[in-house]
């Protein structure tokens, strides 16, 4: 089954201690993003990558590193998380390099920073 | 910088009936693509229907129609004949037809469906 899985779905941890959210895809996409969801706010891009190895800002990075060694994994790292990075977080990923292309969502992760 | 609207925060309607769902953008682009995201209570990000600016003919899926009025930048959604599962929390979307593939998102409608 094509789709995009996140791990973990919920999460709960403390100020300062580093984590990493895994996105994963079995679709062969190129393009690959993250995104941010916030009561008030909707989405947000925090990362987007168009290939691997090529990663760039969105519009909410601070806080926030990416990687993209291989085609199919972004994971989204947060080296010292702080309270006002809790939020639902989505990875997404398209084909990429074409006028449109769907973009495909993964279920979701629930991030709480105590 | 892309800018989208979703002046109603919550809206009801009566099952069966026909709501609609308002968004408008700005843009100084000419080419871009506009979508309407479901999100029920399971966090899922559902595409519903994406309109091309370039055609004028308003998309439809089913029971799912948009009225695209690239003047007055705005897209709004219609539902007919509403059902329980329609339920869920409604975001516009846009999409410049170039570059980075960044979805920018209104804040979202929370639809209510009333039996």
């Amino acid at each position: 089954e094509a789709q995009v899985t996140q791990n973990p779905r919920y999460l709960i941890t403390v100020t300062g201690k580093k984590l990493t959210v895994t996105c994963s895809q079995n679709m062969n996409h190129e393009y690959m993003s993250w995104y941010r969801q916030d009561p008030g706010l909707g989405l947000r891009q925090i990362y987007y990558s168009m290939n691997v190895e090529v990663t760039d800002k969105g519009d909410v990075p601070e806080g926030y590193k990416v990687s993209r060694k291989e085609k199919r994994n972004f994971p989204l790292i947060l080296e010292s998380p702080s309270p006002n990075q809790t939020s639902l977080y989505f990875c997404a990923s398209s084909l990429g390099r074409m006028p449109y292309n769907e973009q495909f969502f993964g279920p979701g992760t629930r991030l709480t920073v105590l | 910088a892309q800018t989208v609207t979703q002046s109603q925060p919550e809206m009801s309607v009566q099952e069966a009936e026909t709501v609609t769902l308002s968004c408008t953008y700005d843009t100084s682009e000419s080419d871009y693509y506009l979508f309407w995201y479901k999100q029920p209570p399971s966090r899922q990000m559902i595409l519903v229907i994406r309109q091309e600016a370039y055609k004028q003919q308003n998309a439809t899926e089913n029971r799912f129609s948009v009225n695209f009025q690239k003047a007055a930048k705005s897209f709004s959604l219609k539902i007919s004949d509403s059902q329980l599962g329609d339920a869920a929390m409604y975001f516009c979307a846009y999409r410049a037809n170039f570059g980075n593939e960044k979805l920018t998102f209104g804040t979202g409608t929370r639809l209510t469906i009333i039996p």
